[in-house]
């Protein structure tokens, strides 16, 4: 399974500020994802990042709201803009597996408390 | 559209006895299936999938799941669970280009 990296692991934020996450993963891949985990919820995708174009979000996600980047094949950012209270959550990155066809594997999340 | 219901939101069973979590589906065509183990403070983990073929699946940590397409169910089961295995799992249907998560049970472990 491709190993996959997250920074900041957790962070507090002020409303108001933004705040980028990383992800890193160490072997190249064309698709990478980005979800969102509100307490005591499930993951909903927030976007899907190809390298080369555009982030293609989900309905309820927009740009300005979480502008994606995808400079390369093994790292990606996702940035959380003008937090409130109700941003907190895990975010969490993941990779499609490129052994086991159709499955995507996660990296450890980011906790993310807005307060 | 594709969904996943998880009817338990949370469950306790004693250690060493057996454990069935149930996950029920709605799917267009033939469904991918997984189940993924989040345990505290950690990320997703995959317990194992469903493509085709044997309706019965291993997977890692003695887990196993039965797919059932006159149910649209894949439930997860264990004969005999450890402390170990105390997380929050999650079923997801779906595959490279999307997945949708059930809202996962909590499994407690008491001794």
């Amino acid at each position: 399974s491709a190993v996959i990296s997250q920074k900041p692991s957790r962070d507090i934020c002020q409303r108001g500020t933004s705040l980028t996450i990383q992800c890193q993963v160490d072997s190249q891949v064309t698709m990478m994802f980005w979800y969102r985990q509100q307490p005591g919820q499930s993951l909903t995708l927030i976007a899907t990042a190809n390298q080369g174009s555009e982030a293609t979000y989900e309905s309820g996600f927009v740009i300005d709201k979480f502008p994606i980047s995808r400079p390369n094949l093994t790292f990606s950012t996702l940035t959380v803009s003008n937090m409130s209270p109700e941003d907190s959550s895990i975010y969490l990155c993941s990779v499609p597996s490129k052994l086991i066809t159709d499955t995507q594997y996660f990296g450890p999340g980011t906790r993310l408390t807005v307060l | 559209a594709q969904s996943v219901t998880q009817p338990d939101i949370h469950i306790t069973v004693s250690e060493g006895a057996s454990l069935e979590l149930r996950c029920n589906y709605s799917y267009g065509a033939t469904p991918y299936l997984f189940w993924y183990v989040q345990s505290p403070g950690q990320g997703l983990q995959l317990l194992l999938k469903y493509f085709s073929g044997d309706t019965l699946v291993q997977g890692i940590k003695g887990f196993e799941a039965e797919f059932k397409r006159s149910q649209s169910s894949f439930n997860l089961r264990k004969p005999s669970v450890h402390w170990s295995d105390a997380a929050e799992y999650f079923c997801a249907v779906g595959g490279n280009e999307k997945l949708t998560f059930g809202t996962g049970t909590r499994l407690t472990i008491i001794p």
